[in-house]
Protein backbone atom coordinates (compact mmCIF):
# COMPACT_ATOMS: atom_id res chain seq x y z
CA UNK A 1 0.00 0.00 0.00
CA UNK A 2 1.52 3.06 -1.28
CA UNK A 3 -0.80 5.87 -0.18
CA UNK A 4 -1.92 6.30 -3.93
CA UNK A 5 -5.02 4.37 -5.51
CA UNK A 6 -5.49 4.32 -9.03
CA UNK A 7 -9.36 2.75 -10.08
CA UNK A 8 -10.50 0.81 -12.25
CA UNK A 9 -7.57 -1.70 -12.67
CA UNK A 10 -8.54 -3.24 -14.87
CA UNK A 11 -10.15 -1.52 -17.82
CA UNK A 12 -11.44 -2.77 -21.96
CA UNK A 13 -12.95 -0.23 -23.85
CA UNK A 14 -13.87 0.31 -27.73
CA UNK A 15 -12.65 2.88 -29.89
CA UNK A 16 -15.64 5.23 -29.70
CA UNK A 17 -16.21 5.16 -25.83
CA UNK A 18 -15.94 7.93 -23.38
CA UNK A 19 -14.06 6.29 -19.93
CA UNK A 20 -11.86 7.95 -16.96
CA UNK A 21 -9.45 6.82 -14.74
CA UNK A 22 -8.82 8.15 -11.64
CA UNK A 23 -5.84 8.51 -9.15
CA UNK A 24 -5.85 9.79 -5.61
CA UNK A 25 -3.61 9.95 -3.03
CA UNK A 26 -3.63 10.49 0.94
CA UNK A 27 0.17 11.42 1.78
CA UNK A 28 -0.78 15.53 1.52
CA UNK A 29 1.59 15.33 -1.75
CA UNK A 30 1.00 18.87 -3.69
CA UNK A 31 2.28 16.99 -7.16
CA UNK A 32 0.94 14.57 -8.97
CA UNK A 33 2.04 12.63 -12.57
CA UNK A 34 0.33 10.69 -15.28
CA UNK A 35 2.33 7.82 -16.79
CA UNK A 36 1.97 5.41 -19.46
CA UNK A 37 3.96 1.81 -19.68
CA UNK A 38 3.42 0.03 -23.20
CA UNK A 39 4.99 -3.32 -23.06
CA UNK A 40 8.60 -3.89 -23.70
CA UNK A 41 8.90 -0.19 -23.51
CA UNK A 42 10.29 2.22 -20.73
CA UNK A 43 7.74 4.28 -19.07
CA UNK A 44 6.80 7.55 -20.30
CA UNK A 45 5.78 10.50 -18.68
CA UNK A 46 2.48 12.20 -20.07
CA UNK A 47 1.82 14.72 -17.65
CA UNK A 48 2.69 16.89 -14.63
CA UNK A 49 0.61 18.63 -12.28
CA UNK A 50 1.94 20.98 -9.78
CA UNK A 51 -0.24 22.74 -6.69
CA UNK A 52 -3.25 22.04 -9.59
CA UNK A 53 -1.79 23.14 -12.17
CA UNK A 54 -0.35 21.58 -15.59
CA UNK A 55 3.28 22.26 -16.12
CA UNK A 56 4.06 19.76 -18.34
CA UNK A 57 2.72 17.92 -20.77
CA UNK A 58 4.17 15.46 -23.09
CA UNK A 59 3.20 16.02 -26.55
CA UNK A 60 0.17 13.50 -25.39
CA UNK A 61 -2.55 13.52 -28.17
CA UNK A 62 -5.93 14.99 -27.09
CA UNK A 63 -7.72 12.20 -27.19
CA UNK A 64 -5.94 12.28 -23.43
CA UNK A 65 -7.38 14.82 -21.30
CA UNK A 66 -5.84 15.27 -17.74
CA UNK A 67 -8.16 16.77 -14.93
CA UNK A 68 -6.89 17.61 -11.43
CA UNK A 69 -9.91 19.46 -9.26
CA UNK A 70 -7.93 19.13 -6.03
CA UNK A 71 -4.68 18.01 -4.88
CA UNK A 72 -5.73 14.79 -4.01
CA UNK A 73 -7.16 13.64 -7.01
CA UNK A 74 -6.12 13.18 -10.53
CA UNK A 75 -8.05 12.08 -13.36
CA UNK A 76 -7.47 11.13 -16.83
CA UNK A 77 -10.37 11.22 -19.47
CA UNK A 78 -10.12 9.13 -22.23
CA UNK A 79 -12.17 9.42 -25.74
CA UNK A 80 -11.97 7.85 -29.28
CA UNK A 81 -8.60 5.82 -28.14
CA UNK A 82 -6.54 3.65 -30.72
CA UNK A 83 -5.31 -0.01 -30.01
CA UNK A 84 -1.76 1.00 -29.90
CA UNK A 85 -3.47 3.15 -26.48
CA UNK A 86 -3.68 -0.02 -24.84
CA UNK A 87 -1.17 0.05 -21.44
CA UNK A 88 -0.56 0.24 -18.52
CA UNK A 89 -1.60 3.57 -16.99
CA UNK A 90 0.60 4.79 -13.95
CA UNK A 91 -0.72 7.34 -11.79
CA UNK A 92 2.14 9.64 -8.88
CA UNK A 93 2.53 11.75 -6.34
CA UNK A 94 5.38 13.50 -4.92
CA UNK A 95 6.09 17.13 -2.90
CA UNK A 96 6.49 19.64 -5.68
CA UNK A 97 10.64 19.52 -5.77
CA UNK A 98 10.16 23.40 -6.79
CA UNK A 99 8.10 24.64 -4.00
CA UNK A 100 10.69 22.28 -1.37
CA UNK A 101 13.60 22.59 -2.59
CA UNK A 102 13.90 19.07 -2.18
CA UNK A 103 13.79 15.58 -4.81
CA UNK A 104 11.97 13.63 -2.55
CA UNK A 105 10.28 10.57 -4.17
CA UNK A 106 7.51 9.87 -5.91
CA UNK A 107 4.73 7.16 -4.69
CA UNK A 108 2.94 5.39 -7.11
CA UNK A 109 -0.27 3.47 -7.73
CA UNK A 110 -0.66 0.03 -9.07
CA UNK A 111 -1.56 1.37 -12.36
CA UNK A 112 -4.89 1.20 -14.38
CA UNK A 113 -4.33 -1.42 -17.66
CA UNK A 114 -6.46 -0.70 -20.30
CA UNK A 115 -7.40 -2.27 -23.42
CA UNK A 116 -8.91 -0.70 -26.41
CA UNK A 117 -10.24 -2.83 -28.88
CA UNK B 1 17.35 15.90 -20.26
CA UNK B 2 20.66 14.41 -19.14
CA UNK B 3 20.57 10.52 -19.90
CA UNK B 4 21.73 7.55 -18.09
CA UNK B 5 23.11 4.33 -18.91
CA UNK B 6 22.48 1.06 -17.22
CA UNK B 7 23.16 -2.86 -18.48
CA UNK B 8 20.47 -4.23 -19.64
CA UNK B 9 20.09 -7.26 -17.11
CA UNK B 10 22.55 -8.83 -14.76
CA UNK B 11 22.14 -12.22 -12.63
CA UNK B 12 22.76 -12.55 -8.89
CA UNK B 13 22.80 -15.21 -6.43
CA UNK B 14 20.70 -15.12 -3.48
CA UNK B 15 22.24 -13.79 -0.34
CA UNK B 16 25.57 -12.38 -2.51
CA UNK B 17 25.85 -8.25 -2.44
CA UNK B 18 24.89 -6.77 -5.90
CA UNK B 19 26.22 -3.58 -7.64
CA UNK B 20 24.15 -2.17 -10.03
CA UNK B 21 25.92 0.40 -12.33
CA UNK B 22 24.78 3.30 -13.63
CA UNK B 23 26.66 6.20 -15.99
CA UNK B 24 25.19 9.99 -16.27
CA UNK B 25 28.21 11.75 -18.00
CA UNK B 26 26.18 14.86 -18.66
CA UNK B 27 24.80 15.47 -15.66
CA UNK B 28 24.20 18.86 -14.45
CA UNK B 29 24.68 20.66 -11.10
CA UNK B 30 21.53 20.33 -10.01
CA UNK B 31 19.86 17.25 -10.97
CA UNK B 32 19.67 14.09 -8.46
CA UNK B 33 20.43 11.06 -9.00
CA UNK B 34 17.26 9.12 -8.19
CA UNK B 35 16.80 4.81 -8.39
CA UNK B 36 13.74 3.44 -8.39
CA UNK B 37 12.96 -0.73 -8.78
CA UNK B 38 9.58 -2.15 -10.60
CA UNK B 39 8.03 -5.64 -9.62
CA UNK B 40 6.23 -8.02 -11.51
CA UNK B 41 2.78 -6.50 -11.94
CA UNK B 42 3.68 -3.66 -9.72
CA UNK B 43 4.19 0.15 -9.80
CA UNK B 44 7.78 1.20 -9.63
CA UNK B 45 8.78 1.84 -6.27
CA UNK B 46 11.45 4.22 -4.77
CA UNK B 47 14.51 2.53 -3.72
CA UNK B 48 17.03 5.22 -3.18
CA UNK B 49 18.75 8.85 -4.03
CA UNK B 50 21.70 11.41 -3.83
CA UNK B 51 23.31 14.33 -4.90
CA UNK B 52 26.95 13.92 -3.94
CA UNK B 53 27.80 11.98 -1.22
CA UNK B 54 27.32 7.99 -0.54
CA UNK B 55 23.72 7.09 0.98
CA UNK B 56 22.35 4.36 2.71
CA UNK B 57 18.81 3.65 3.97
CA UNK B 58 17.11 0.16 4.62
CA UNK B 59 16.95 -1.15 1.37
CA UNK B 60 20.00 -0.10 -0.61
CA UNK B 61 23.32 1.73 -0.47
CA UNK B 62 24.50 4.61 -3.11
CA UNK B 63 27.99 5.24 -4.09
CA UNK B 64 28.23 7.97 -6.07
CA UNK B 65 31.50 8.71 -8.03
CA UNK B 66 33.60 12.12 -7.21
CA UNK B 67 33.27 13.33 -10.46
CA UNK B 68 28.93 12.27 -10.29
CA UNK B 69 29.46 10.35 -13.65
CA UNK B 70 28.43 7.49 -12.65
CA UNK B 71 26.64 5.85 -9.51
CA UNK B 72 26.53 2.16 -8.30
CA UNK B 73 23.65 0.79 -6.19
CA UNK B 74 24.63 -1.67 -3.85
CA UNK B 75 21.78 -4.26 -2.91
CA UNK B 76 23.96 -5.85 0.07
CA UNK B 77 21.98 -9.49 0.15
CA UNK B 78 20.08 -9.92 -2.33
CA UNK B 79 17.06 -11.56 -2.06
CA UNK B 80 14.15 -13.51 -4.58
CA UNK B 81 12.03 -10.22 -3.75
CA UNK B 82 14.94 -7.93 -5.35
CA UNK B 83 14.20 -9.85 -8.93
CA UNK B 84 12.90 -6.44 -10.69
CA UNK B 85 13.73 -3.62 -13.35
CA UNK B 86 16.13 -1.22 -11.69
CA UNK B 87 15.94 2.45 -12.75
CA UNK B 88 18.55 4.61 -12.84
CA UNK B 89 16.99 8.06 -13.09
CA UNK B 90 18.14 11.80 -12.32
CA UNK B 91 15.64 14.45 -11.56
CA UNK B 92 16.58 18.07 -12.15
CA UNK B 93 14.99 19.79 -9.44
CA UNK B 94 15.53 22.96 -11.00
CA UNK B 95 12.80 22.37 -13.39
CA UNK B 96 9.15 20.52 -13.00
CA UNK B 97 11.27 17.77 -10.83
CA UNK B 98 10.09 15.21 -13.61
CA UNK B 99 11.42 11.83 -14.00
CA UNK B 100 12.40 10.48 -17.07
CA UNK B 101 12.41 6.74 -16.97
CA UNK B 102 14.87 4.87 -19.50
CA UNK B 103 14.88 0.98 -19.98
CA UNK B 104 16.49 -0.26 -16.70
CA UNK B 105 18.36 -3.48 -15.68
CA UNK B 106 16.71 -6.55 -15.37
CA UNK B 107 18.02 -7.87 -12.24
CA UNK B 108 17.65 -11.64 -11.94
CA UNK B 109 18.24 -13.44 -8.53
CA UNK B 110 19.02 -17.02 -9.09
CA UNK B 111 18.49 -19.53 -5.45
Amino acid sequence: ETGVTQTPRHLVMGMTNKKSLKCEQHLGHNAMYWYKQSAKKPLELMFVYSLEERVENNSVPSRFSPECPNSSHLFLHLHTLQPEDSALYLCASSQDPLASGRAGELFFGEGSRLTVL
Amino acid sequence: DAKTTQPNSMESNEEEPVHLPCNHSTISGTDYIHWYRQLPSQGPEYVIHGLTSNVNNRMASLAIAEDRKSSTLILHRATLRDAAVYYCILRDVGNTGKLIFGQGTTLQVKP
